[in-house]
């Protein structure tokens, strides 16, 4: 089954830096790559996805990457502000056959003023 | 925004015992999904639900577990016979359909299952 593994496990950056966030997964079938926010107490929350017929995908202050040959993607976040403070989590499917999404162990970003 | 609400936010009940987890997903959405969560791990997929009926489970989804819609608007995790192992956060989700460009999956606000 598909794998994904997620670093770093803790990211500290002051607020007005960039974060970086990365991904691997294994299974080459796997199709499209959401990455969601949870803050405390409540639900993962769809921030960003990308399908794997694009590279990059930017939504204003956060972008992501993909690699398919090297199976990695990525989550950058620039201008870093104290309420984009929160776990990020990566996740991988194949979503022509069926949706079980599989997560990253996630990424803990705390953005310090 | 409309929202997955799930109920209750936090089930504390002794091992043996049978609880029921639910969910109320989004109006027109028609595919639902529980995931859990335990304590500094990762978000684990348990089991997808469509036209009434089980689309896809995981390896954690056994025959302790089980789901149901029973009327048009709830959707329900029920655990027979609880272990300790399965306290964990429950996440329940819904989409309006799998893979479709413009249908990420929803997800509540989850129950916190405590088994003592």
């Amino acid at each position: 089954g598909e794998n994904v593994e997620q670093h770093p496990s803790t990211l500290s950056v002051q607020e007005g830096d960039s974060a970086v966030i990365k991904c691997t997964y294994s299974d080459s079938a796997s199709n499209y790559f959401p990455w969601y926010k949870q803050e405390l107490g409540k639900g993962p929350q769809l921030i960003i996805d990308i399908r794997s017929n694009v590279g990059e995908k930017k939504d204003q202050r956060i972008a992501v990457t993909l690699n398919k040959t090297a199976k990695h993607f990525s989550l950058h976040i620039t201008e870093t502000q104290p309420e984009d403070s929160a776990v990020y989590f990566c996740a991988a499917t194949n979503s022509n056959s069926g949706y079980a999404l599989n997560f990253g162990k996630g990424t803990s970003l705390l953005v310090t003023p | 925004e409309p929202e997955v609400t799930q109920t209750p936010s936090h089930q504390v009940t002794q091992m043996g015992q049978e609880v029921i987890l639910r969910c109320v997903p989004i109006s027109n959405h028609l595919y639902f999904y529980w995931y859990r969560q335990i304590l500094g791990q990762k978000v684990e997929f348990l089991v997808s639900f469509y036209n009434n009926e089980i689309s896809e489970k995981s390896e954690i989804f056994d025959d302790q577990f089980s789901v149901e819609r029973p009327d048009g608007s709830n959707f329900t995790l029920k655990i027979r016979s609880t272990k300790l192992e399965d306290s964990a956060m429950y996440f329940c989700a819904s989409s309006e359909a799998p893979g479709h460009y413009n249908s990420p999956l929803h997800f509540g606000n989850g129950t916190r299952l405590t088994v003592t």
